[in-house]
């Protein structure tokens, strides 16, 4: 078992570039989420998706999308990339528990700089 | 929307000392969470807190869910290099799958 695995670790881009973060997960989970990180914020949930085909806005969704067509797969795009989105990204999965008790299982995250 | 703060935002402790953290919910959460997060790494769940007023324990580690489900805290006895790290709390809202974590508490020990 793998896990969550996001790729790439580490990318650099210029402003106005696209680029797209993968997470794949191998624990036959339908929860998925998307988080960054930033100093003195937090994680701030970015997109989630509740199973395949289905996906929702978070707390910071702009200039990202995201996409479920498979349970495993759960890609972040950034299409035109700005300086504000330099951080570090984090994926998440959980079994879904109908409670709203999700425990998370994050990968290990992408660092993102903008240019 | 749902806010999740905890105090304080650095702590700074001696090996041995003690260390708490405090977290509050704008709302009423069906449940709250605990992760760790080791420096350059990602979170790591800990514990899951559901009924009012429970308390759990990890060893060191004792976790309180307060009897609003509004609060929660994390006191850690007795502190090692190994407990360095970022400590999180996270909570949904009611019918509501979305996890929203807190601002985190960094500490650091000294040796």
């Amino acid at each position: 078992n793998a896990g969550v695995t996001q790729t790439p670790k580490f990318q650099v881009l210029k402003t106005g570039q696209s680029m797209t973060l993968q997470c794949a997960q191998d624990m036959n989970h339908e929860y998925m989420s998307w988080y960054r990180q930033d100093p003195g914020m937090g994680l701030r949930l970015i997109h989630y998706s509740v199973g395949a085909g289905i996906t929702d806005q978070g707390e910071v969704p702009n200039g990202y999308n995201v996409s479920r067509s498979t349970t495993e797969d759960f890609p972040l795009r950034l299409l035109s990339a700005a300086p504000s989105q330099t951080s570090v990204y984090f994926c998440a999965s959980s079994q879904r528990r109908y409670s709203g008790a999700n425990v998370l299982t994050f990968g290990a995250g992408s660092r993102l700089t903008v240019l | 929307g749902q806010q999740v703060m905890q105090i304080p935002q650095y702590q700074h402790v001696q090996e041995g000392e003690d260390f708490t953290t405090y977290c509050n919910s704008s709302t009423t959460l069906s449940n709250i969470q605990w992760y760790k997060q080791r420096p350059g790494g990602h979170p790591v769940f800990l514990i899951q807190l559901v009924k009012s007023g429970e308390v759990k324990k990890q060893k060191r580690l004792t976790f309180q869910f307060g009897e609003a489900k509004k609060n929660s805290s994390l006191h850690i006895t007795a502190t090692q290099t190994t407990d360095v790290g970022t400590y999180f709390c996270a909570g949904p809202n009611f019918g509501n799958e979305k996890l929203t974590f807190g601002t985190g508490t960094r500490l650091t020990i000294i040796p």
